[in-house]
């Protein structure tokens, strides 16, 4: 089946320490996304990739890093310098135009928490 | 900056009818789109406006006014499911057509 796989489900994190998040899709789409959503709070841009070796810096970039070295994969890494890093975090992509209409596909989510 | 407003809650009866409003203030508007997300759940897109007017699917009807930079989801015949919440998106042509979310309404449907 088509679709975007989000891996793990939930994770947690140390002081310090770094953790990188999986997100992988098989549509075929050029752009991917990654958002971040606190509890009661719509979603919020971290990165975006329109095509593989790029990507762009959204709203809340500081202390997360991507990288985008194939086109199924975007794997998010969530450094020591992010102070807050407790979130549900969200993959999208969308297709080549977005159907016009930006219509963003999105994976099930990783719930990170803070030891 | 871009934001967009919506009602944090909405209540209504099963069988009813319901309507999410969003007011938006964007540069480099293009259209409003809306997404449900259960709870825990990944966002799903259900409609999309570029023109004024009202767009209908099914159960669930989206209307846009560029002129008031308001736009509304109309939810029909409420069954218990449609407990959600409810994102209205902006879409913008600032070079990488992205997406800026509302806060999300969350809707709770009572028997």
């Amino acid at each position: 089946d088509g679709g975007i796989t989000q891996s793990p489900k939930y994770l947690f994190r140390k002081e310090g320490q770094n953790v990188t998040l999986s997100c992988e899709q098989n549509l075929n789409h050029d752009a991917m996304y990654w958002y971040r959503q606190d509890p009661g709070q719509g979603l919020r841009l971290i990165y975006y990739s329109q095509i593989v070796n790029d990507f762009q810096k959204g709203d809340i970039a500081e202390g997360y890093s991507v990288s985008r070295e194939k086109k199924e994969s975007f794997p998010l890494t969530v450094t020591s310098a992010q102070k807050n890093p407790t979130a549900f975090y969200l993959c999208a992509s969308s297709p080549p135009g977005g159907e016009g209409k930006n219509i963003q596909y999105f994976g099930a989510g990783t719930r990170l928490s803070v030891l | 900056g871009q934001s967009l407003e919506q009602p944090s809650e909405v209540t209504a009866v099963e069988g009813a009818i319901v309507q999410i409003n969003c007011t938006y203030q964007t540069s480099g508007f293009y259209g409003l789109s809306w997404y449900q997300q259960h709870d825990g759940g990944a966002p799903t897109f259900l409609s999309y406006n570029a023109l004024d007017g009202l767009e209908e699917t099914g159960r669930f009807s989206s209307f846009l006014s560029r002129s008031d930079s308001y736009g509304y989801l109309l939810l029909q015949e409420l069954q218990m499911k449609d407990s959600a919440s409810y994102f209205c998106a902006a879409r913008v042509q600032t070079g990488a057509n992205n997406l800026f979310f509302g806060t999300g309404t969350r809707l709770t449907v009572i028997p």
